[in-house]
């Protein structure tokens, strides 16, 4: 069974500090590699994702950090904020072309004011 | 991005009874999903929703326990069959747009 492994499972961060969360997948698929912030009593929300073609992406205070060859991937929060406080998962493709992601355990934030 | 509304958004059921879960995106999209998330814990694919055909399952999943149908491209539903406590969980639709994959807001199922 494909796993994607992320870590930590717990992270707390003061206000403005960064905050690193990582994951690591198995399979060769090539696609998409999105991140997710989940709010309890919220469906996951897409925040930022990454094509496997570019080793970076940055979207305001978040970037994705992508490395093919370790088959590995990143999310950077900097400057982390109060309101940043959530559950956040990694996903990696099952198979290209599929739309099947497999997801991490997921990472709980918190940001302490 | 595509949005996605699913009914109910909650509902208590007795074992044994079985549930309905709508899911409606606002634009038409190739590819929608069905995923379960016990709380606190991570997403579990059950299946693929396919237009015009039957839905693909993936290992654990059945199609007597979990029917779906996707009749165009913009709905779908999930039928969660002869239910049982172990099927508590938050059940969540997904669309997938270019390359980007959107969730709905979930339904938190509770069976009694």
């Amino acid at each position: 069974q494909q796993q994607v492994k992320q870590s930590p499972q717990s992270l707390i961060v003061q206000k403005g500090g960064i905050s690193i969360i990582n994951c690591a997948y198995e399979n060769t698929a090539f696609d998409y590699f999105p991140w997710y912030q989940q709010f309890p009593g919220k469906g996951p929300a897409l925040l930022i994702a990454i094509r496997p073609d570019v080793s970076e992406k940055k979207e305001g205070r978040f970037t994705i950090s992508f490395n093919k060859s370790a088959k590995q991937f990143s999310l950077h929060i900097m400057d982390s904020q109060p309101g940043d406080s959530a559950t956040y998962f990694c996903a990696a493709p099952a198979l290209s072309n599929t739309g099947k992601l497999i997801f991490g355990q997921g990472t709980t934030l918190q940001v302490k004011p | 991005s595509a949005v996605i509304s699913q009914k109910p958004s909650r509902d208590i059921c007795q074992r044994g009874t079985s549930l309905t879960i709508q899911c409606q995106v606002d634009s038409q999209v190739t590819m929608m999903f069905w995923y379960r998330q016990q709380p606190g814990q991570s997403l579990t694919l059950i299946a693929t929703a396919n237009q015009g055909s039957e839905a693909t399952y993936e290992s654990g999943f059945v199609i007597d326990k979990f029917p779906i149908s996707r009749p165009n491209l913009t709905f779908s539903t999930l039928t969660v069959s002869n239910m049982s406590p172990e099927d508590s969980s938050i059940y969540l639709c997904s669309a997938r747009q270019s390359y980007e994959q959107y969730f709905g807001p979930g339904t938190r199922l509770t069976v009694t």
